[in-house]
């Protein structure tokens, strides 16, 4: 079945660094990607879709300069959190999609990240 | 407003103890209503798809059901592994997605 692996599992980073999370679909295209964040025992919340070659589009709320999102490839998707800050500390779980018309239901199994 | 609610939040069973996890969604147009299982600090993994109404599926001990307004996911003569959150999520409309918060479920050997 599909595979869509995720890197780091784990990052402690400091105030004001960036970090980059990376989103692979292993053995298949990925036209569509998605990043999730997910608090403590609550669901997850949609932060932005990305398609392949184009701009991403973030849901509302979302600060797109903070949480930058890059899906260059039909097979890697990247988002980087910019000047992180402790209210960043969460967990980041992005999906892919084979299709356009398809919401993505392989996920990846998530980067906790942990801002000092 | 377009809402996805799942009950209860938590669920403790005995092992062997059957019972049933709601789904309950108030959007129109549905497209899809998806249920995942999602163990702790790992991503969610997929269990069934659902598009229409009076449509079931069943993996192992669990069963799927679909009605216009909720589905139903059945636990049959659950093992201490399936424990962990059962999510569900429905798509809609423009192919926009909620996801549910989620029941919790314990079964106790």
């Amino acid at each position: 079945g599909a595979v869509v692996s995720q890197h780091p599992s784990r990052v402690i980073c400091k105030s004001g660094t960036s970090v980059k999370i990376e989103c692979r679909s292993l053995d298949f295209q990925a036209t569509t990607m998605f990043w999730y964040r997910q608090f403590p025992k609550q669901s997850l919340m949609l932060m932005a879709t990305s398609n392949e070659g184009s701009k991403a589009t973030y849901e509302q709320g979302v600060e797109k300069d903070k949480f930058l999102i890059n899906h260059a490839s039909l097979t890697l998707s990247t988002l980087t959190v910019t000047s992180a800050h402790p209210e960043d500390s969460s967990f980041y779980i992005c999906s892919a999609s084979q299709g356009a018309n398809n919401y993505g239901y392989t996920f990846g199994s998530g980067t906790r990240l942990t801002v000092v | 407003e377009d809402q996805v609610t799942q009950s209860p939040e938590a669920l403790r069973l005995q092992e062997g103890e059957s019972s049933s996890l709601n789904c309950s969604y108030t959007v129109s147009g549905l497209r899809g209503l998806f249920w995942y299982r999602q163990d702790p600090g790992k991503g969610p993994e997929f269990l069934f798809t659902l598009y229409s109404a009076g449509e079931e599926k069943e993996k192992e001990r669990l069963k799927a059901t679909l009605t216009k307004k909720e589905s139903f996911l059945h636990i049959t003569a659950p093992k201490p592994e399936d424990s962990a959150t059962y999510l569900c999520a429905v798509q809609w409309g423009n192919n926009d997605m909620r996801f549910g918060a989620g029941t919790r479920l314990t079964v106790k050997p």
